[in-house]
């Protein structure tokens, strides 16, 4: 089945520790790829997101991701985090001619101090 | 403040019971998507709305329905409630019906325990 996988269920980082979170999704063909997070008692605000282009994308708050198409990824990265990046962090993608946006099932990432 | 409003933020009812979800879209967004949120199955997609007509459906059950009103707001009816149906319901609105700006705003969800 077609799908997005986010492999790391539960991250813990210490301040200052660059972070990586893997995405990959198992459609073929042109896909729109984003990065969501979800800060505790918030609502999913958007990162990043990728349609075309240049495959290295900057989003808010320092984050970037890249997409590589042959691996069929879409990883997150922050060079240096801060403890007010403890979130969940979901991945999700859009094939072409879908609208709706399937999610993974996130990534619980807590920075301590 | 995403712009997308939802009611109610929690609520706890009792299995066989039905129950309504209220979301209100961001001012001009014509999409409204409705999301499940539970432990084991993540954010399930379950129905889309565009203007009034339904777009796209995901994994809704059949117990479950919703519609959007002309005024834009979508409730989202779910009935025979079970345990497994307890979970947290998100709403989220879009500009567009294409894909071509993607960006999904979303509410603060509303929080359903079935007892």
């Amino acid at each position: 089945a077609q799908s997005v996988s986010q492999h790391n269920h539960h991250v813990i980082l210490s301040e200052a520790a660059s972070l990586e979170l893997g995405c990959n999704y198992s459609y073929g063909g042109t896909v729109n790829l984003f990065w969501y997070v979800q800060y505790p008692g918030q609502h999913l605000q958007l990162l990043l997101k990728y349609f075309s282009g240049d495959p290295l994308v900057k989003g808010i708050k320092g984050f970037e991701a890249e997409f590589i198409k042959s691996k069929f990824s879409f990883n997150l990265r922050k060079p240096s985090v801060q403890w007010s990046d403890t979130a969940e962090y979901f991945c999700a993608v859009r094939p072409k001619g879908r609208r709706a946006l399937t999610f993974g099932s996130g990534t619980r990432l807590q920075v301590q101090p | 403040d995403s712009g997308v409003t939802q009611t109610p933020k929690h609520l706890i009812t009792a299995t066989g019971q039905r129950v309504t979800l209220r979301c209100s879209p961001r001012s001009g967004d014509l999409s409204v998507y409705w999301y499940q949120q539970s432990l084991d199955q993540g954010l399930q997609f379950l129905i889309q709305y565009y203007n009034g007509e339904e777009r796209a459906k995901g994994n809704i059950l059949e117990r479950f329905s919703a519609q959007q009103f002309p005024d834009l707001h979508s409730e989202l009816n779910l009935s025979s409630l079970e345990l497994g149906d307890s979970a947290l319901y998100f709403c989220a609105s879009s500009v567009v019906n294409s894909a071509t700006t993607g960006e999904l705003f979303f509410g603060e969800g509303s929080r359903l325990t079935v007892l």
